[in-house]
């Protein structure tokens, strides 16, 4: 069972576009980070959210925190092909030490 | 400062061999925890380890076993490799434990089981 999933799955989008990729979940997280990962790398991190409701800018990224902390989004305005990569959330389960990835979204931005 | 660094980069092993993995935390850094990521599973949590002790574990075989020592240094070891263990195996360290603070990723070792 995943607990953390991810949609859309893949993403090809031309530079410019706006996209947003959720993160949904049945469970309650203490806090929640969002990672982008590039081929041959580890995944590196983007932004942490830890508030319910939360909202976070970094530059063109906008990380938003469900209310309930169940669930997150992230918006990218303007794409570019330098944003191209993999895309993980993930989070530790309220309460454990159990930290958890998300499926991965795969985003491809054209120039 | 240095990052977190993962030895070997790249592995190829037999079925039936064991292999032992390493993973260099940040200084100062006491959490360590390692995945593996495979296309078809994606990043699924092995481990994590804090002042040598191990706090949690993810649903893996006993095949899968690791620590960590007083300098944080952390190892893992697979035993009796199968086909099926081929991935990219990532460690992450961070201060406390992920989550808490921010977590950096070592670039990870590619282990092909033959």
């Amino acid at each position: 069972t995943q607990l953390l999933e991810q949609s859309p799955q893949f993403l090809s989008i031309q530079e410019g576009e706006n996209l947003t990729v959720y993160c949904n979940s049945s469970s309650v997280f203490s806090s929640l980070q969002w990672y982008r990962q590039e081929p041959g790398e580890g995944p590196v991190l983007l932004v942490t959210v830890v508030t319910g409701g939360e909202v976070k800018k970094l530059k063109r990224l906008t990380f938003q925190f469900g209310d309930a902390r169940k669930d997150s989004s992230l918006h990218i305005t303007a794409a570019q092909p330098g944003d191209t990569g993999l895309y993980l959330c993930a989070g530790e389960l309220s309460g454990t030490y159990k930290y958890i990835f998300g499926t991965g979204t795969r985003l491809k931005v054209l120039a | 400062k240095a990052g977190v660094t993962q030895t070997p980069r790249y592995l190829i092993k037999t079925r039936g061999q064991q292999v032992t993995l390493s993973c260099s935390p940040i200084s100062g850094h006491r959490s360590v925890s390692w995945y593996q990521q495979t296309p078809g599973q994606g990043l699924q949590f092995l481990f994590e380890y804090f002042s040598e002790t191990q706090r949690n574990k993810g649903n893996f075989p006993g095949r899968f076993s690791g620590r960590q020592f007083s300098n944080s240094r952390s190892e893992m070891n697979v035993s009796t490799l199968e086909l099926g263990d081929s991935a990219l195996y990532l460690c992450a360290s961070s201060f406390s434990a992920l989550g808490d603070t921010e977590a950096f990723f070592g670039q990870g070792t590619r282990l092909t089981v033959v």
